[in-house]
């Protein structure tokens, strides 16, 4: 089983729609993460989350909202939709180290497409 | 100017091959780095974290130059399975300043 897992794995959906992403993870970390990836582009964070009451807006959280249900889940939601949305999601977690050298571990990404 | 500049590629090279990126970052105070390799539309897996002394991981070489804020990836004796995208990742502390570059993409031919 996938050390964090996404789902749903493809959604289309159209303008105006809202449309939520859930990311569940079994690696124990507290910090987690919502990014965005577009063709050309480096992954764009969206929000992250370093424990349960703890959120915090990225580069690009415009159009977007979070909610960190637990320690293992953090959602992602669109709550109107629009194309330039358009986009592959993934959800990251991870653990802090001594030294700085932290390391991020994906779920498999969700390709949302706003019609 | 981008935060991590990478050349977008392709690299188009044979099996056995030895090829070497190159990545570039803005922020001097930066703290930590990476090479992430991502297979088409899949997540981006740590490749290697980048140390100031260098290091190696089979055919795989990392260096890094605070210097000229300059990290490189060199692969040598290139495989097929090698062909994917090589993010450079740049973390400027505390976690959540990670920097993505837009990646360089290999393709291994035999």
């Amino acid at each position: 089983d996938a050390d964090v897992t996404q789902t749903p794995r493809n959604r289309i959906t159209k303008t105006g729609k809202r449309i939520m992403l859930e990311c569940s993870q079994t690696k124990g970390h507290d910090r987690m993460y919502w990014y965005r990836q577009d063709p050309g582009l480096g992954l764009r964070l969206i929000y992250y989350s370093f424990d349960v009451k703890d959120i915090n807006k990225g580069e690009i959280s415009d159009g977007y909202s979070v909610s960190r249900q637990a320690q293992a889940k953090f959602s992602l939601s669109l709550e109107s939709a629009i194309p330039n949305q358009t986009a592959l999601y993934f959800c990251a977690t991870s653990d802090p180290l001594q030294g700085g050298n932290e390391k991020l571990f994906f779920g498999s990404g969700t390709q949302l497409s706003v019609l | 100017r981008k935060e991590v500049e990478q050349d977008p590629g392709p690299f188009n090279v044979p099996e056995g091959a030895t090829v070497a990126f190159n990545c570039t970052y803005s922020n001097s105070a930066s703290q930590s780095f990476f090479w992430y390799r991502q297979d088409c539309r899949k997540e981006p897996k740590l490749l290697m974290s980048v140390y100031s002394s260098g290091n190696e991981d089979g055919r795989f070489t990392a260096q890094l130059n605070r210097a000229s804020q300059y990290i490189s990836l060199l692969i040598r004796d290139s495989k097929l399975s090698d062909s994917a995208t090589y993010l450079c990742v740049v973390n400027e502390g505390g976690g959540f300043k990670t920097i993505f570059g837009a990646g360089t993409r290999l393709f291994v031919k035999a």
